[in-house]
């Protein structure tokens, strides 16, 4: 079984600082690792993957986030963050084999002008 | 492109009322799944489907049921609401292949049990 935790709930930030997101994963199989972000009143939307191959992935709008096996980590950073980010975002995990995403809870990011 | 569809987008129900919820896309994925969605817990998989015909239990199935006739379709129906069932409730799809695999959700259904 795979689970997933979001070490913090919310994270206020002001903006144009860094920030970074964590999120630690337990698994018996091998993961892919994923974060989404929801923006209030709509459905999730994919910002990172790792699947395979490198362990620091980036999105073109400046995230990134970097898998870390030993640690069984996922923690999701940008170096200057905008208004605009203030979302909640979600870490997931799918273990291979299974059908099935985990979720976990979620940080709410609040930046602050 | 429309991707994930969901209707209705807010409804308010009776305690012992039933509804369906529906859910519709249109990019021939295989993968779909329901989840809802409490404030602070994340999401939690309802149902899941990975074809027409095939469905299984998530981690929350009580008190719902589906259905997939079509690779479009994948409708969440409350028999009985219960108080316990007001959430925010999102359909998702994904594709067979890896490349596909991040899900695609629609924008959700909020619903209330009163």
């Amino acid at each position: 079984a795979q689970s997933v935790t979001q070490l913090d709930s919310q994270v206020p930030v002001f903006e144009e600082a860094p920030v970074e997101l964590r999120c630690n994963y337990s698994s018996s199989v091998s993961v892919y690792l994923f974060w989404y972000v929801q923006y209030p009143n709509q459905g999730l939307q994919l910002l990172l993957k790792y699947l395979s191959g490198s362990t620091l992935v980036e999105s073109i709008n400046g995230f990134e986030a970097e898998f870390n096996k030993s640690q069984t980590s996922f923690h999701f950073r940008k170096p200057s963050v905008h208004i605009s980010d203030t979302a909640e975002y979600f870490c997931a995990v799918w273990g291979s084999g299974t059908y099935k995403y985990i979720f976990g809870t979620g940080t709410r990011l609040k930046v602050l002008a | 492109n429309a991707g994930v569809t969901q209707t209705p987008k807010f409804r308010i129900l009776k305690i012992g009322q039933s509804m369906t919820l529906q859910c519709t896309q249109d990019m021939n994925h295989n993968y779909m799944y329901w989840y809802r969605q409490d404030p602070g817990m994340g999401l939690k998989l309802i149902y899941y489907s990975v074809g027409a015909g095939i469905t299984d239990k998530g981690e929350v199935p009580n008190g719902y049921n589906v259905s997939r006739s079509t690779t479009e379709d994948f409708p969440l129906r409350l028999e009985l609401a219960a108080p316990s069932q007001t959430s925010v409730y999102f359909c998702a799809t994904s594709g067979t292949r890896l490349n596909n695999q991040p899900q695609h959700f629609g924008d959700g259904t909020r619903l209330s049990i009163l």
